[in-house]
């Protein structure tokens, strides 16, 4: 069954403060996998997309790393901000299956003062 | 702002009624792809269309339906609607090309 599990499920830190977030998946045929931010009632908005082919990418203060092989997923937040509080959802994309993305349940971060 | 807009931005309907939602897709993207969102979970796929068919279906039973127009605005329509229905329903439009999905605000219905 294809799955995308993440780790923690909630964090919580303090401004300034870095952090990692995990994702491991069991999605084969793999496209890409993202990472998405949300805020609480609004729709995700997307951070990075990583094809296999892709170890790292950056997106200002947020770096994903994809390792293929093991079917996992990090994604690492620098000097964070109050208005990094959101849920941070990672998204694998099956390939050749009509753009289903299949979504982990999400890591809800908290910044705080 | 992602020029994705949804409508309404809430509904509240009763057990057994059909509802229709609305998704407006940003300029130029002519798929869209409409997810199922329970409090605390991840969305849920239920189906995309690309130019006016359907492309690729979760696993959403058959009351779940979709339209795209001419357009490319698309509306996800749910018939004999239960209480395990309630949920933020969000729409994303994209090009075939790439793989960008650009997601609405989402439409937050309540089933009672």
């Amino acid at each position: 069954k294809n799955q995308v599990e993440q780790s923690p499920q909630s964090l919580i830190i303090l401004e300034g403060k870095n952090c990692t977030l995990q994702c491991n998946y069991t999605v084969s045929p793999f496209s890409n996998l993202r990472w998405y931010k949300q805020d609480t009632g609004r729709g995700p908005v997307s951070l990075t997309i990583m094809t296999f082919s892709e170890n790292t990418k950056s997106n200002g203060r947020y770096t994903a790393t994809l390792d293929a092989d093991t079917k996992q997923s990090s994604l690492h937040i620098t000097a964070s901000q109050l208005s990094d509080s959101a849920s941070y959802i990672c998204v694998v994309e099956a390939y050749n299956q009509g753009g289903k993305l299949i979504f982990g349940q999400g890591t809800e971060l908290s910044v705080k003062p | 702002e992602t020029g994705v807009t949804q409508s309404p931005t809430h509904l509240i309907k009763t057990r057994g009624q059909q509802v229709t939602l609305r998704c407006s897709s940003q300029s130029g993207h002519n798929t869209v792809s409409w997810y199922q969102q329970a409090l605390g979970q991840g969305p849920q796929f239920i189906f995309q269309y690309y130019r006016e068919e359907e492309n690729g279906r979760g696993n959403f039973p058959p009351r779940f339906s979709g339209l795209q127009f001419p357009n490319y605005s698309s509306e996800l329509n749910v018939n004999a609607l239960e209480l395990d229905d309630s949920a933020l329903y969000l729409c994303a439009s994209s090009s075939l090309l790439r793989r960008e999905q650009y997601f609405g605000p989402g439409t937050r219905l309540t089933v009672t």
